[in-house]
């Protein structure tokens, strides 16, 4: 079955650290890859999306993510954490293309040290 | 201009009991989707619909019903709660899934609905 997979439930940084969370997902044709956020008791936010061309991909919030096809993996970076950057994020891979299905990661929950 | 929005944003069932969560967008989507998120599990995708009047299963489909008589309403249904359905339920909605890199089909997702079944 399709997967997707985020190995870090947890993170810690320290704020002005640089920041990379993994997502891995299942083989198969180049899917379509999003990072999504989602604060406190809010619904989600869209960082940034993957659908073809350049693979590295810049997003909101000074984020960016690169699609690695040799290694399955979309990894979401950011060179200096603030401390409204703490929050949930999660991978989402579209395999199918044609229905928008998305399939989520388990999420990682940043947490970041003043 | 709202985006989407969920209603109710928290409720408490008894098991057996049957509720009607509404999501609404004014955004002209086709597609909408219903979401339940679960600790450890990230968002696993209940049913979804391309388009007003249909309808279709997602991953996690028993025990849900869905219907779309309107392009901006999709409402979910549990005819029988189970203490197993308790969890946070997000609504989506999407101009397309066309992927042609454009605005248009990104999923974007309601402030979410608590539901806790007893």
């Amino acid at each position: 079955a399709q997967s997707v997979t985020q190995p870090d439930i947890h993170i810690t940084v320290s704020e002005g650290a640089s920041l990379e969370l993994r997502c891995n997902y299942s083989y198969g044709a180049t899917p379509y890859l999003f990072w999504y956020v989602q604060s406190p008791g809010q619904g989600l936010q869209l960082l940034l999306k993957y659908f073809s061309g350049d693979t590295l991909v810049q997003g909101i919030k000074g984020f960016e993510a690169e699609f690695k096809r040799s290694q399955s993996s979309f990894n979401l970076r950011k060179p200096s954490v603030h401390w409204s950057d703490a929050a949930e994020y999660f991978c989402a891979v579209d395999f199918s293309s044609n229905t928008g299905k998305l399939i989520f990661g388990q999420g990682t929950t940043l947490q970041v040290k003043p | 201009n709202a985006g989407v929005t969920q209603t109710p944003k928290f409720r408490v069932l008894k098991t057996g009991q049957s509720m009607t969560l509404l999501c609404a967008q004014d955004m002209n989507h086709e597609y909408m989707y219903w979401y339940r998120q679960d600790p450890g599990m990230g968002l696993r995708l209940i049913h979804y619909s391309v388009g007003e009047g249909t309808t279709a299963k997602g991953e996690v489909p028993d025990g849900y019903n869905v219907s779309r008589l309107k392009k901006q309403n999709f409402l979910l249904g549990l005819e029988s709660a189970a203490p197993s359905q308790t969890s946070v339920y997000f609504c989506a909605s999407s101009y397309s899934s066309i992927t042609s890199g454009s605005s248009t089909d990104t999923q974007y997702f309601g402030p979410g609905t608590r539901l806790t079944v007893l």
